[in-house]
């Protein structure tokens, strides 16, 4: 089993849609977790960053963990073509070392 | 706003050969970690770096990559003898660290060719 499966997509949808991704995980240990934007060839941009369980919201960006679950989901309200990139989502259990294990990613595809 | 910088944008170079690629992190952070991500796959960690020492390695990186923070704001990932199947992207990140001060922020990262 994978430490982390993300569903690679891709995931096309019309503008100003609601889109869930979602990771799931199988290490206990991690507790922190990000949400990290990529554009082609270019490097992850953070999005969303949290600690253990529960909701974060930022905008038109909403944030879950459940660590009961090992299950994380990102959701994006009013979807925008400028939103169409590859969503990564990524953990790590903390501690000196901190690394981050990352899921596949999800390429989205917002349509006009 | 504070950024990771990374040179070059891009690299190529003969197999066998030594690269050193070049990061400057976010200057008030204190944690400096390398990943890459070859085309197509997830973004992988190679290793990460705090006080001046290695804190943790994967085991990709091994005696052929070594780090350096020769000054106070650059950090490097140096690659003794390319091999072909070190083509890939490589991405500088840094954190502040502490409690709450975990979040990694990335560079734009080098594309390193292999021939």
């Amino acid at each position: 089993q994978k430490e982390v499966e993300q569903d690679p997509g891709p995931l096309s949808v019309p503008e100003g849609a609601i889109v869930s991704l979602n990771c799931t995980y199988s290490n206990s240990a991690f507790q922190y977790f990000m949400w990290y934007r990529q554009y082609s060839r270019k490097g992850p941009e953070l999005l969303m960053y949290t600690y253990s369980s529960g909701n974060k919201e930022d905008g038109r960006f909403t944030a879950q963990v459940d660590k009961s679950s090992k299950y994380i989901s990102l959701f994006i309200r009013d979807s925008q073509p400028s939103d169409s990139a590859t969503y990564l989502c990524a953990m790590s259990a903390g501690g000196g070392g901190n690394k981050l294990t990352f899921g596949t990613g999800t390429q989205l595809k917002v349509e006009l | 706003e504070p950024e990771v910088t990374q040179t070059p944008s891009h690299q190529v170079t003969q197999m066998g050969q030594e690269v050193i690629l070049r990061c400057v992190p976010i200057s008030n952070h204190l944690y400096f970690y390398w990943y890459r991500q070859i085309l197509g796959q997830k973004v992988e960690f190679l290793v990460s770096f705090y006080n001046n020492e290695i804190s943790e390695k994967s085991e990709i990186f091994d005696d052929q990559f070594s780090v350096e923070r020769p000054d106070g704001s650059n950090f490097t990932l140096k690659i003794r003898s390319t091999k072909l199947e070190d083509s890939a992207m490589y991405f500088c990140a840094s954190s502040r660290g502490g409690i709450g001060e975990e979040t990694q922020y990335f560079g734009p990262g080098t594309r390193l060719l292999v021939l």
